[in-house]
């Protein structure tokens, strides 16, 4: 099972909006609405940011907000944050395994 | 408060065998579908294997045949077994709670192995 694509690397200044992008197949982003985003600082274990495409669990930042077309999901920032700079990996259930993770994205504040 | 506590990583030679172990405790993990999930040094995140409340147990691939996800009810514990490690299975490995429809909303913090002669 290959990963979902992902860009390798995002940035934006503070205070802009920044979107990434995951693009998978018609077998699982295309075909459910079960994305899931992850944000990871360095050394640390990812933490969940955004579910089932749109939904932001209690205590997540509302800067944070989750959108599905076709085969590409996407997460959004906006007003940019030094504390965002973080690696972001997408997620997606999958009709070969139970699930399977995106090729991470960087991204960066400047 | 839920949390996850994994043990068990070190340095271990190819070919050799290591037991991981997911302390949890806030929650009873046989209510909840469990997994691991693997991410090797600079790389990306690699789902391992999920044990679901029924017991049903599937695996990646990658690790299949030579991996076994087990769940101990009565101390509240994940655990994998790995044997017959490759160099490629070096990676931190995290252990977590699946929260609904194939996401995990929470994780441990990881335990490095490190397969090398």
């Amino acid at each position: 099972q290959s990963a979902l694509t992902q860009p390798a690397s995002v940035s934006g200044s503070p205070g802009q909006s920044i979107t990434i992008s995951c693009t998978g197949t018609s077998s699982d982003v295309g075909g459910y609405n079960f994305v899931s985003w992850y944000q990871q600082h360095p050394g640390k274990a990812p933490k969940l940011i955004i579910y089932d495409v749109i939904d932001r669990p209690s205590g997540v930042s509302n800067r944070f907000s989750g959108s599905k077309s076709g085969i590409t999901a996407s997460l959004t920032i906006s007003g940019l944050q030094a504390e965002d700079e973080a690696d972001y990996y997408c997620s997606s259930y999958t009709t070969r395994n139970p699930l399977v993770f995106g090729s991470g994205t960087k991204v960066t504040v400047l | 408060e839920v949390q996850l506590v994994e043990t068990g990583g070190g340095l271990i030679q190819p070919g050799g065998s290591l037991r991981l172990s997911c302390a949890a405790s806030g929650f009873t993990v046989s209510n909840y579908y469990m997994s691991w999930v693997r991410q090797a040094p600079g790389k990306g995140l690699e789902w391992v294997s999920v044990i679901y409340t029924g017991d049903r147990i599937l695996y990646a691939d990658s690790v299949k045949g030579r991996f076994t996800i087990s769940r101990d009810n009565s101390k509240n514990m994940l655990s994998l077994q790995m044997n017959s490690l490759r160099a490629e299975d070096t990676a931190v490995y995290y252990c977590a709670r699946w929260g609904g429809n194939h996401f995990f909303d929470y994780w441990g913090q990881g335990t490095l192995v490190t397969v090398s002669s």
